[in-house]
């Protein structure tokens, strides 16, 4: 149980183009989603807490305007990449915590191009 | 199916004796293998890894031992401190480590270190 969905799983788009993350909580209600960037050597990057209803609280560093976060439902977070660059190029992974069971679940990532 | 298992979501260690976190993973293809570290409010930040040519990894206080014929690897820290309690992630790769390629968690095992 407690399964996130993750999609695209990769995706490549030109620069200036918006791509758009989803990650779905299949058989639980994800009321927080945590949204990560992978970086070189493996680390992973907290970029933003999306909160049901609510708006999204992104860590310092994070252009808001240009990584638009949506938590419309229970079930469904979105990434939007707007006006991507090459160097959005990366690997975005989606996290939510497992209310109840405890731990955390983690969707199965994006890879992203810019090209 | 979850192709990354941490079967123990949390685990309380005295403070000084040996913490045994473990893992395992039914994919064949993965040939890198992570441990994350996650305190409440951060991201999770790595660890140790290991590589599938290797059966051992030490750094400092962390020991990582992969068992390719059982699929299995286990985080050891000894001695355990107060510090040391967070979520542990294990993660995996099917990309040699090489970043080129993103990573598949298991859900986290909680580690609590008793004073």
């Amino acid at each position: 149980g407690a399964v996130v969905s993750q999609h695209p799983s990769r995706v490549i788009c030109k620069s200036g183009t918006s791509v758009k993350i989803e990650c779905r909580s299949l058989d639980f209600q994800a009321t927080t989603m945590f949204w990560y960037r992978q970086f070189p050597k493996k680390s992973l990057m907290l970029m933003a807490t999306s909160n049901e209803g609510s708006k999204a609280t992104y860590e310092q560093g994070v252009e808001k305007d240009k990584f638009l976060i949506n938590h419309a439902s229970l079930t469904l977070s979105t990434l939007t990449v707007t006006s991507a660059h090459p160097e959005d190029s990366s690997f975005y992974i989606c996290s939510a915590p497992r209310t109840g069971v405890g731990g955390y679940t983690f969707g199965s990532g994006t890879r992203l191009t810019v090209v | 199916d979850q192709q990354v298992k941490q079967n123990s979501p949390s685990l309380s260690v005295q403070e000084g004796r040996i913490s045994i976190l473990n893992c395992d993973y039914t994919n064949s293809m993965f040939d890198y293998f992570l441990w994350y570290k996650k305190y409440p409010a951060e991201g999770p930040t790595f660890l140790i890894s290991i590589s599938s040519i290797k059966d051992k990894n030490e750094d400092g206080r962390f020991t990582v031992f992969l068992n390719k014929s059982a699929k299995h690897l286990s985080l050891h820290i000894v001695p355990s401190q107060p510090g040391d309690s967070a979520v542990y992630f294990c993660a995996a790769s099917a990309a040699s480590g090489g970043g080129a390629d993103g990573l598949t968690f298991g859900k986290g095992t909680h580690l609590i270190i008793q004073p």
